[in-house]
């Protein structure tokens, strides 16, 4: 079975910091990996996603993440961080069945002025 | 391309009613995935639907059933409802293969309290 672990349920930092949010994989087989966004009252959406191929993935909004198989990791970054990134992240890793996704326990990034 | 949409957003259901909460892909798509969330279990699959065939199913009891229609929307109805079934449910939408790789596509969620 496949799981997924981010450490840290809270991250506080302060804008135009440096945001690192951090999630380790476990799969038996070649993982497919996704990070996603959640607002306040909305649904999920996609930053960036990990299929095969480059190992350094740039998704929306200045986000990017770096699969590292060695350590089963697949930490998210954004160099600079802005008021509006202010949400709670979720690392999915995808099952080889049909439509599951599996998720970690979310991380609340809070970005102070 | 509209997104994908639920309906209703919120809904208050006593205990050992039942309810059905309605999910519309985004058009062309023809998976359709649903979650459960809540604070303290996170975010749990519970079942996946393409071509109106339930293909994959989470940990979940039987009260918990789905559908899939032929214009690809779906239905999920929960029966006699607990107090732990209160949360946000989540649909998502995928292409046709419904692959491990394919991007799902959220919905807002439909909010359900249970009182």
């Amino acid at each position: 079975a496949q799981s997924v672990t981010q450490l840290g349920s809270h991250v506080s930092v302060s804008e135009g910091a440096l945001v690192l949010l951090r999630c380790n994989y476990s799969s038996s087989v070649p993982p497919y990996l996704f990070w996603y966004v959640q607002y306040p009252n909305q649904g999920l959406q996609l930053l960036l996603k990990y299929t095969t191929g480059a190992t350094l993935v740039k998704g929306i909004n200045g986000f990017e993440a770096e699969f590292k198989k060695s350590e089963t990791s697949f930490h998210l970054t954004k160099p600079s961080a802005h008021m509006s990134d202010a949400a709670e992240y979720f690392c999915a890793v995808s099952d080889l069945s049909y439509g599951k996704l599996t998720f970690g326990q979310g991380t609340i990034l809070t970005v102070h002025p | 391309k509209a997104g994908v949409t639920q309906t209703p957003r919120y809904l208050i259901k006593t205990r050992g009613q039942q309810v059905t909460l309605s999910c519309s892909p985004i058009s062309g798509h023809r998976s359709v995935s649903w979650y459960q969330q809540t604070p303290g279990q996170g975010l749990q699959f519970l079942f996946e639907y393409f071509s109106e065939t339930q293909r994959n199913k989470g940990n979940f009891p039987g009260r918990f059933s789905g559908r899939q229609f032929s214009n690809s929307r779906s239905e999920m109805n929960v029966s006699t409802l607990e107090l732990g079934d209160s949360a946000l449910y989540l649909c998502a939408s995928s292409l046709a293969t419904g692959g491990s790789q394919e991007t799902q596509y959220f919905g807002p969620g439909t909010r359900l309290l249970v009182l």
